[in-house]
């Protein structure tokens, strides 16, 4: 089965700063990869995904990219805002299998 | 209507209990889901129903046992757990089954059993 390894699993930025976390797979099959974004007390919430048949992806401050051949996924948020603090879980996927990865608690400080 | 409803969201019961956790979703999805998840730990699979019917059971012990009435509403009914299934249970939905787009998540009911 498909197995995510996400790293790291703490970060602490400045506010403004950019912020970076790296995921890999092990199944060449995934080929959806989601990023959820979980606030205390919350349900996980999807901020970006990418499908297997493109590179990159962004939206606003938020971009991931994709390499398949390595087959590693990384989120980019860039200008960090304090609202931005909260546990982030990439997941791969694919037909019926979706697998997180353990999380990266962010800490943006003002 | 973009929301999946979980009730309750603070479930406290002992280890002879029978209890429900219940979820509704009304986005006209096919596919639900129940996850577990620990602190500081990833949502963990138990089980799936596709078109109502039971498609994946993670090897989750019968003392948790799921229920999807219709299309949606889904139950998962708890009876004689034991302290260390006290966790964050959460219900999602998908437009079909998983691999093929964003899962919905719910709120999470926290469940303590003492």
């Amino acid at each position: 089965g498909e197995n995510v390894e996400q790293h790291p699993s703490t970060l602490s930025v400045q506010e403004g700063d950019s912020a970076v976390i790296k995921c890999t797979y092990s199944d060449s099959a995934s080929n959806y990869f989601p990023w959820y974004k979980q606030e205390l007390g919350k349900g996980p919430q999807l901020i970006i995904d990418i499908r297997s048949n493109v590179g990159e992806k962004k939206d606003q401050r938020i971009a991931v990219t994709l390499n398949k051949t390595a087959k590693h996924f990384s989120l980019h948020i860039t200008e960090t805002q304090p609202e931005d603090s909260a546990v982030y879980f990439c997941a791969a996927s694919s037909r019926n299998d979706m697998r997180f990865g353990a999380g990266t608690r962010l800490t943006v400080k003002p | 209507d973009t929301e999946v409803t979980q009730t309750p969201k603070h479930l406290v019961m002992g280890m002879t209990n029978k209890k429900s956790l219940k979820c509704e979703q009304h986005m006209g999805h096919r596919a639900m889901y129940w996850y577990k998840q620990k602190a500081k730990k990833p949502p963990e699979l138990m089980f799936v129903y596709s078109y109502e019917k039971l498609s994946i059971n993670e090897s989750v012990p019968s003392r948790f046992s799921p229920e999807c009435p219709n299309s949606s509403l889904l139950n998962l009914h708890l009876h004689a757990l034991q302290p260390e299934d006290s966790a964050l249970y959460l219900c999602a939905s998908s437009l079909m089954l998983q691999g093929s787009g964003e899962l919905f998540f719910g709120e999470g009911s926290r469940l303590t059993v003492l």
